[in-house]
């Protein structure tokens, strides 16, 4: 079955270091990637998405690139911030599933000033 | 647009008893998930209804049931709550591929 497997957590890094969040996945098909963030408190919003392989996402700073051959979808920042600091989920949706998706378990990001 | 909407935010019940709690989805939005979090075993879906029918289903127990009326506002119930059921569940919308979530009710068993 489908599943996506995140790096394990927790993760601190200092202001304006680079941040790599691991995430590879199993599908069948040829599914849909997201990164989504959760601040304390708060549910989870859409950070960025890409739909086909070689598809790059981006928002805030943070990119991730689908790579189909390694069935990889790691997120990256050039420089972190304080306010970034939240838990980051890698998700994935095939087409044809109706709208389930699956859900890495999370990494903990800290970024200390 | 208004975003996805979940009341109550916090609930505290005792064992034994049951909940219901709501979901309203962004306007137009006609598919409804829910997922169950909790710090060990992370985010695990229940359940998804699209057009009033439930399309899709976690590994849940039947304690756990949902509905979705003709508006795609959705209800999930917990019946028999156990001390395990305390968890933060989360509601999700969707058009198209992309999912967006509510801020969540905290539910408490005590």
């Amino acid at each position: 079955g489908d599943s996506v497997t995140q790096m394990e957590g927790p993760v601190t890094l200092s202001e304006e270091a680079f941040l790599t969040i691991n995430c590879t996945y199993t599908a069948t098909g040829y599914p849909s990637l997201f990164w989504y963030v959760q601040y304390p408190g708060e549910g989870l919003q859409l950070l960025l998405k890409a739909t086909k392989a070689d598809d790059k996402g981006s928002n805030k700073g943070f990119e991730a690139t689908y790579r189909k051959e390694t069935t990889s979808f790691h997120l990256e920042k050039g420089s972190v911030q304080v306010s970034d600091s939240a838990v980051y989920f890698c998700a994935l949706s095939e087409t044809g599933t109706g709208n389930q998706f699956y859900f890495g378990t999370g990494t903990s990001l800290t970024v200390i000033p | 647009k208004a975003g996805v909407t979940q009341t109550p935010r916090y609930l505290i019940k005792t064992r034994g008893q049951q909940v219901t709690l709501s979901c309203s989805p962004i306007s137009g939005h006609r598919s409804v998930s829910w997922y169950q979090q909790t710090p060990g075993q992370g985010l695990q879906f229940l359940f998804e209804y699209f057009s009033e029918t439930q399309r899709n289903k976690g590994n849940f127990p039947g304690r756990f049931s949902g509905r979705q009326f003709s508006n795609s506002r959705s209800e999930m119930n917990v019946s028999t709550l156990e001390l395990g059921d305390s968890a933060l569940y989360l509601c999700a919308s969707s058009a198209a591929y992309e999912q967006y979530f509510g801020p969540g009710t905290r539910l408490t068993v005590t």
